[in-house]
C-alpha cells in the first residue's frame, strides 16, 4: 500500500521552513526521501532505517517514528533550489533491495 | 563517474506495438530497478535485477518484462502496448545491497497513440 504524504503542496518564501510528512499503514523498515525537479531524475536526499540509523544529506534532517509508522522531512531556511517534488519511498525490509513503494509526492515551491 | 544513462529519451509508439528501453547503470553497480511514473499513479515499482537475475517484481502484467546483461546493463520490454502505458519509465542503479540509495536516470518518456 502506498504511503501517504502531506501536505500535497506547499509554497514558501526563501528562508522559511517546511515539514513534509510520510505515513504508512504497514510496518516500516526504511524510509527513503528523494527530490525531483521538473524534467529531471529523482535525486537521493536521505535514508532512515529502523533502529535510528540515517544516511544522507548534511543540510537536510528527517525523523523516523517506527511506532507511528511515520517519517518527516525538515527543510530549514529554504532556498530557491529546494523547489521540486519530494517523494518518500518505503522499504519493506528483508529482500526488498531496490523495491520501494513511493508516496504520491509533495510539490514544494520556493519564491524569492 | 558517469551517471545512469537511459535511451532513448523520448519514444512514440502506437497501440499494439512493442517497445524496448535501455538502461546503463553507474559503473560498478550491479542492481538495476525499473519504475513507471505517471501523474495519476506516481512512481510504481516494476522489477529489479541483480547479477542478471530478477530479484524483485512489482504488480504489473506479464506484458512488462526485463532482463539484465553480464555488464549490468538492463533492458525493459513492453509488448502489445496500451494507451495506459504512456508514462515516464525510470531506471535506478545501486551497488545492490539492502538499504542503499538509488541513483536514477532521467527516464524514457513513452507516448502510446
Amino acid at each position: 500500500q502506498q504511503p501517504v504524504q502531506s501536505p500535497q503542496a506547499v509554497i514558501l518564501r526563501e528562508g522559511e521552513d517546511a515539514v513534509i510528512n510520510c505515513s504508512s499503514s504497514k510496518a516500516l523498515y526504511s524510509v527513503h526521501w528523494y527530490r525531483q525537479k521538473h524534467g529531471e531524475a529523482p535525486v537521493f536526499l536521505m535514508i532512515l532505517l529502523k533502529g535510528g540509523e540515517q544516511k544522507g544529506h548534511e543540510k537536510i534532517s528527517a525523523s523516523f517514528n517506527e511506532k507511528k509508522q511515520q517519517s518527516s522531512l525538515y527543510l530549514t531556511a529554504s532556498q530557491l533550489s529546494y523547489s521540486g517534488t519530494y517523494f518518500c519511498g518505503t522499504g519493506a525490509g528483508g529482500t526488498s533491495y531496490g523495491k520501494l513503494t513511493f508516496g504520491q509526492g509533495t510539490i514544494l515551491t520556493v519564491h524569492p | 563517474k558517469a551517471g545512469v544513462t537511459q535511451t532513448p529519451r523520448y519514444l512514440i509508439k502506437t497501440r499494439g506495438q512493442q517497445v524496448t528501453l535501455s538502461c546503463s547503470p553507474i559503473s560498478g553497480h550491479r542492481s538495476v530497478s525499473w519504475y513507471q511514473q505517471t501523474p495519476g499513479q506516481g512512481l510504481q515499482f516494476l522489477f529489479e535485477y541483480f547479477s542478471e537475475t530478477q530479484r524483485n517484481k512489482g504488480n504489473f502484467p506479464g506484458r512488462f518484462s526485463g532482463r539484465q546483461f553480464s555488464n549490468s546493463r538492463s533492458e525493459m520490454n513492453v509488448s502489445t502496448l496500451e494507451l495506459g502505458d504512456s508514462a515516464l519509465y525510470l531506471c535506478a542503479s545501486s551497488p545492490g545491497q539492502i538499504n542503499e540509495k538509488l541513483f536514477f536516470g532521467s527516464g524514457t518518456q513513452l507516448s502510446v497513440l
